[in-house]
Formats: C-alpha cells, structure tokens, sequence
C-alpha cells in the first residue's frame, strides 16, 4: 500500500524559503495516473490546495501562490518537494502531501500524516 | 480561485440525517463532475470519503452520500453516529489542472 510521509524544517524565518519533501514508499511518481500535490492548512483554517506535479515533472499550481512557489520531483521518482519562497506567519500551516488519482477516483486519495511548519524569528 | 463555500457548522442527534452544502461556480463544481468530500478528525489528515460526486471508495459506510445541482454539491450522512463528528470538506476541480477546497464545516452530533 502507497504511503507518503512529508519531512523538513519546522521552523522558517520570515522571508526564507520554506522547503518540504514528501517521500513515497510502496510505489513510485512514474504512473501517468496520478497527480501529487501539496496542500496546507493554516491553524483552525480549512483545506488549501498549494500545487501539483505529475509524473513527468508538469506542474500546476494555485494562482494565489503562483509566484512563490515550486513543486519539483525527485531524480528517483520516489520523493517530490514543494519550496514556497518569502514566507511570511500568514504562512504558517501544516502541510500535506496527497496523491491524486485521476483515473479511478478522481480525489485526493492518499495523503500523508502532515507536517508542521512555524514562520517566525 | 475563490473558496467553495460550506456551512460553519451542522449538527444532528444520533440516528438522524444531516446535510452539508458546498457552493461553488460554474467555473468549478458546476462546471465539472470531480467533486471529492473529505471528513478530518482533529490532528489527523483528511480522508476520503466521496468523489466523483457520488461515488464511495471501499471502505466507506453506505450512510455517506453525495450529490450535485448546479454549482452546489451536497453530502448527506445518514444514522449519524457518534464517530461522524470531525470537519468535512468539499473539493472541486476548477479547470486547467488545479483544485479548490471549501472552507470547512464542523459536523457536531449531539
């Protein structure tokens, strides 16, 4: 079974480029079926699609954050990173990783367990 | 890309149905047939519980269903129970491969 575990620094400094990765095991980001993402959830604040990246390395991202940020995947195809570049406490979230698949169910149907991340100096 | 919109909060008794609305665009979930629900306990992630609408992944009880018209899908859980409280969430997606969540609705059973 897929899993997706998301990993990097809790805490960044306003202005800082905000790096995350979120690791794939039980499978890979080679499959044309599937999109995966980042999303993020501010604190007592609902679901906020960040971006996704598919498996040949295309890129989508969400308007309001557009200028800020880059999704790349990994040379292994087992891990992808979001980068959200001069962030601010507005910021501040835990952010997930999901799998979206786009052949069978047309959701976000596996996501990791989620990652805080603090801006603040 | 607005928010979709839900209800703050709802709340049943046990054995009784609710309904939770997610308002969008024809830009979004009127435009487009990929409207997924998610239901969040707190500190967990969000899980799956309708896509395509309508459709359940396996796993997911029978009382969870979904539905559109228009720019607004609704899920309806029916025989709450007491397990049923968390926040759910709607998604849509909104055209040229990006995503839009509501805002959340909390689900309390009495």
């Amino acid at each position: 079974q897929l899993q997706l575990q998301e990993s990097g620094p809790g805490l960044v400094k306003p202005s800082e480029t905000l790096s995350l990765t979120c690791a794939v095991s039980g499978g890979s980001i080679s499959s044309r079926d599937y999109y995966w993402g980042w999303i993020r959830q501010a604190p007592g604040k609902g679901l906020e699609w960040i971006g996704s990246v598919d498996y040949s390395g295309s890129t989508y991202y969400n308007p309001s954050l557009k200028s800020r940020v880059t999704i790349s995947v990994g040379t292994s195809k087992k891990q992808f990173s979001l980068k959200l570049s001069s962030v601010t406490a507005a910021d501040t979230a835990v952010y997930y990783c999901a799998r979206y698949s786009d052949t069978s169910e047309d959701a976000f149907d596996i996501w990791g367990q989620g990652t805080m991340v603090t801006v603040s100096s | 890309q607005s928010a979709l919109t839900q209800p703050r909060s709802v709340s049943g008794s046990p054995g009784q149905s609710v309904t939770i609305s997610c308002t969008g665009t024809s830009s979004d979930v009127g435009g487009h047939y990929y409207v997924s629900w998610y239901q969040q306990h707190p500190g967990k992630a969000p899980k799956l519980m309708i896509y395509d609408v309508s459709e359940r992944p396996s796993g997911v009880p029978d009382r969870f269903s979904g539905s559109k018209s228009g720019s607004t899908a609704s899920l309806t859980i029916s025989g709450l129970q007491a397990e049923d409280e968390a926040d759910y969430y709607c998604c849509s997606y909104a055209g040229s491969y990006t995503w839009v969540f509501g805002g959340g609705t909390k689900l309390t059973v009495l």
